[in-house]
């Protein structure tokens, strides 16, 4: 699978939309973008996945740039609870579905400030 | 939602000394996964099993050993506990075969002193 790069941290005030960027340059054109989230003290969670189109779901939106070399989490407005740390992975075509061997990088810590 | 359990939680153990731990389903989901964490490594993929008695090597297995003799426990043994293994480890199962959605446990904290 293809390589992601994230800032290492990020800062948002309460109450405002959280843009939060991802690259991955080398993003093959089967690779879906999947995008997970760890709070404090739990195990990750997924948050929202997509492959060519901007996808929203109750949690956040996905925006995938039209090269598919980028894309972006927003949380529409951030809440304390959104503090966490934020990974962005790649996860190729899988021919045997299930087999979710993905590989999580170090990810953003996004800091929610009241 | 599919459950799942880890035990134990918390355990601080000596070198040198086996350990056992626990993921525990409570649905009957295929595939299984032990990650492991540690700061400045995000979370790396220790063993997975694809089925009763099937299972195959992360990227960091070595030291590890896993069995599944049932569909709703994997199981991760350290034969020997060295204090490089002290970290959090992480049970997984793919929720959504077709979104490829993993679904976590809670974590297990384990210190080799």
């Amino acid at each position: 699978d293809a390589k992601t790069t994230q800032p290492n941290s990020m800062e948002s005030n309460e109450e405002e939309p959280v843009h939060l960027p991802c690259n991955h340059s080398t993003i093959s054109g089967t690779d879906y973008i999947h995008w997970y989230r760890q709070l404090p003290s739990q195990g990750p969670e997924y948050v929202i996945h997509g492959l060519t189109s901007n996808v929203n779901n109750r949690m956040a939106s996905l925006a995938i740039a039209e090269d598919r070399k980028s894309s972006t989490l927003i949380l529409h407005r951030a809440t304390l609870r959104d503090a966490a740390v934020y990974y962005c992975i790649l996860r190729g075509l899988r021919t045997n579905f299930g087999n979710e061997k993905l590989t999580f990088g170090t990810g953003t810590r996004l800091t929610i400030i009241p | 939602d599919a459950g799942i359990t880890q035990s134990p939680r918390h355990k601080v153990t000596e070198t040198g000394t086996p350990v056992t731990l626990r993921c525990h389903q409570t649905e009957n989901h295929r595939y299984m996964y032990w990650y492991r964490q540690d700061p400045g490594h995000g979370l790396r993929l220790i063993h997975y099993s694809y089925g009763v008695k099937d299972t195959d090597k992360g990227e960091v297995s070595d030291g590890y050993s896993v069995s599944r003799s049932k569909t709703e426990d994997f199981l991760l043994t350290l034969e020997s506990a060295t204090s490089s293994q002290t970290s959090v480890y992480f049970c997984a199962i793919t929720r959504l075969a077709n979104t490829g959605e993993l679904f976590f446990g809670e974590g297990s904290r384990l210190t080799v002193l």
